[in-house]
């Protein structure tokens, strides 16, 4: 069975304090990994797809990682704006396009 | 263009009552997910519907149901509601063979 398990489940930090979320993933094979930002109330909102360990996508101060068992959201400098939880997806390769979503970790960003 | 939109945003239903929940996909999109999401918690997958039949379904029982009409819209139906059923109910929209997914707002579901 697809597990995805994303740690830690809460992180407070304080403006600019720069860290990292990690998804560590168990599938029979890896299709993609997908990072969605998620506000209060709201639908998670599609942030990076990486395919391959190696991989790297930036986006503003967010730099999502992919090895074979895991994958890492990099925050550089955050701001409140930030603040919101994080979601991981994995598709598994073979016929099925659904996809496992660990429960996310819930970032808050003091200024 | 619009994305993914939910109907209604909120919901108050009792238990025992049954209730729709709508999704119109992005323009484009021919593939539709319906999620449930309990609070603090990931979401689950329900079910996938794709040319008007359920392709995919998750773990959840048969009170759960669904429907796609021929412009790509879905449905959501819950029977027979249940305190546990109270979540916030996401739909995602896709184009078959792709791996990208956009979400509605969702709809919050309170069952009292």
């Amino acid at each position: 069975e697809d597990q995805v398990t994303q740690s830690p489940e809460a992180l407070r930090l304080q403006e600019g304090e720069s860290s990292s979320l990690n998804c560590s993933y168990t599938v029979s094979g890896l299709r993609g990994l997908f990072w969605y930002r998620q506000d209060p109330g709201k639908g998670p909102e599609f942030l990076f797809t990486l395919y391959s360990a190696g991989e790297e996508k930036e986006k503003e101060r967010l730099k999502a990682t992919l090895t074979k068992k895991e994958s890492f959201l990099h925050i550089t400098a955050p701001k409140p704006e930030d603040s919101a939880t994080y979601l991981c997806a994995v598709h598994p390769s073979g016929g099925s396009y659904i996809p496992t979503f660990g429960r996310g970790t819930s970032l808050i960003v003091h200024p | 263009d619009a994305g993914v939109t939910q109907s209604p945003t909120h919901l108050i239903k009792t238990r025992g009552q049954q209730v729709t929940l709508r999704c119109s996909p992005k323009s484009g999109h021919d593939t539709v997910s319906w999620y449930q999401q309990a609070l603090g918690q990931g979401p689950q997958f329900i079910f996938q519907y794709y040319e008007e039949e359920e392709r995919q379904r998750g773990n959840f029982p048969d009170r759960f149901s669904g429907h796609q009409f021929p412009n790509y819209s879905s449905e959501l139906n819950v029977n027979a509601l249940l305190l546990g059923d109270s979540a916030l109910y996401l739909c995602a929209s896709s184009v078959t063979g792709a791996y990208g997914y956009t979400f509605g707002s969702g709809t919050r579901l309170t069952v009292v």
